[in-house]
């Protein structure tokens, strides 16, 4: 069964800091890996995106790594402000070939809180 | 425009009642999706439509009602809804084969009374 476990499950941090939430996979076979960020009550929103071949990306202050032999995920917050508070949730999708759909398994999200 | 929009941004319905959620993209993407997120958790997929066909039911009761009468347009009937029906309803969109490529709409908050 696909699996996606993120940590941990809720962060609190102050305005400035950094830090990293995780996210363990057991999905086969892989196709890539996103983040996203939700605000409470909104729809996700995506951070980044990798494929098996990536290990790093970035997006402003949000850097994500992908170790796929271990089968592990990491996203980094640089400089974290008030409005980084929300539920980050990591997004593994199956591989799918010709008209299948390539399903996706969601994580239970982290939820950071940022105080100023 | 990498917009999917959702209206009503909130609902409130009784046991009886009838409403639909409605979801529109400008994308060209010909694949769009429901899911069903309650609080705390991470969204469940509902329904998938590729090509304005429905593929994918995640035997969801009968009383969750989908339509896509266009590339652009995807609506949710909703009758004789349950208390435990109350949740975010969130509608996606993707190209397609890149069905990992979703842009989520905003959701409807729906609360059923």
């Amino acid at each position: 069964k696909n699996q996606v476990e993120q940590s941990p499950q809720s962060l609190i941090i102050l305005e400035g800091k950094n830090c990293t939430l995780q996210c363990n996979y057991t999905v086969s076979p892989f196709s890539n890996l996103r983040w996203y960020k939700q605000d409470t009550g909104r729809g996700p929103v995506s951070l980044t995106i990798m494929t098996f071949s990536e290990n790093t990306k970035s997006n402003g202050r949000y850097t994500a790594t992908l170790d796929a032999d271990t089968k592990q995920s990491s996203l980094h917050i640089t400089a974290s402000q008030l409005s980084d508070s929300a539920s980050y949730i990591c997004v593994v999708s199956a591989g799918a070939g010709g008209t299948s759909y390539g399903k996706l398994t969601f994580g239970q999200g982290t939820i950071l809180t940022v105080h100023p | 425009d990498t917009e999917v929009t959702q209206t009503p941004k909130h609902l409130v319905m009784g046991m009886t009642n009838k409403k639909s959620l409605k979801c529109e993209q400008h994308m060209g993407h010909r694949a769009m999706y429901w899911y069903k997120q309650k609080a705390k958790k991470p969204p469940e997929l509902m329904f998938v439509y590729s090509y304005e066909k429905l593929s994918i039911n995640e035997s969801v009761p009968s009383r969750f009602s989908p339509e896509c009468p266009n590339s652009s347009l995807l609506n949710l009937h909703l009758h004789a809804l349950q208390p435990e029906d109350s949740a975010l309803y969130l509608c996606a969109s993707s190209p397609f084969p890149k069905t990992y490529e979703q842009y989520f709409g905003p959701g409807t908050r729906l609360t059923v009374t």
